[in-house]
């Protein structure tokens, strides 16, 4: 079982609409969560961190944990075509980050 | 920009070269991480400096050596690789191991002929 599992997409989502993404993760014992967006050809870059249950808001993004059901979402509201990217979920059981392969996003004009 | 500069940014090796990747954070970081990223596969961490003490090696083969001169630079040393090298290799910075937010470098794209 992978660590941290994330649908590989392509998710396709329309301009304007809310794209939400899902991450599971194994280790029980993780205590931060963290998304970042990750253009082709380019680094990952930090989007958010959440660390309690419930919902953290930035701008348009939203991240959810559900530390019983073990899992991390994002939703990017009113989506735009510069929000095309991958999207990868990162984990810290502990020691070191664990990140999913990426959830490829592609935002339709 | 992140504070994270990577050279070069593109390399083409023969199995029998050998090159070093280079690594600067302007962000005052104590911790400094080498990632291998994959076409379709997750980040890889191969190795973490923590106040330049190698903290964690994760199985890398010795044909990748790390060196951490000061906190503000990184090293990948680079010899006699495999055509499976290739790939995206990342830098990483945090303020300190225990602080699990990385910064990352643009990268090094790299590949072994």
């Amino acid at each position: 079982q992978k660590e941290v599992e994330q649908n590989s997409g392509p998710l396709s989502v329309p301009e304007g609409a809310i794209a939400s993404l899902n991450c599971t993760y194994s280790d029980r014992g993780s205590q931060s969560f963290f998304w970042y967006r990750q253009y082709s050809g380019k680094s990952p870059e930090l989007i958010m961190f959440i660390y309690s249950n419930g919902d953290k808001e930035d701008g348009r993004f939203t991240a959810q944990l559900n530390k019983a059901s073990q899992y991390v979402s994002l939703l990017i509201r009113d989506s735009q075509p510069s929000d095309s990217a991958t999207y990868l979920c990162a984990v810290n059981p502990g020691g070191k980050l664990q990140f999913g392969a990426g959830t490829q996003v592609v935002v339709t004009p | 920009e992140t504070g994270v500069t990577q050279t070069p940014r593109h390399l083409v090796m023969g199995m029998t070269n050998k090159k070093s990747l280079k690594c600067e954070q302007h962000l005052g970081h104590n911790a400094m991480y080498w990632y291998k990223q994959s076409a379709k596969k997750p980040l890889e961490l191969m190795f973490v400096y923590n106040f330049k003490e190698q903290t964690e090696n994760n199985s890398v083969p010795s044909r990748f050596s790390p060196e951490c001169p000061n906190s503000s630079h990184l090293f990948l040393h680079l010899h006699t690789l495999q055509p499976e090298d290739s790939a995206l290799y990342l830098c990483a910075s945090s303020q300190d191991r225990a602080q699990e937010t990385q910064y990352f470098g643009p990268g090094t794209r790299l590949l072994v002929l």
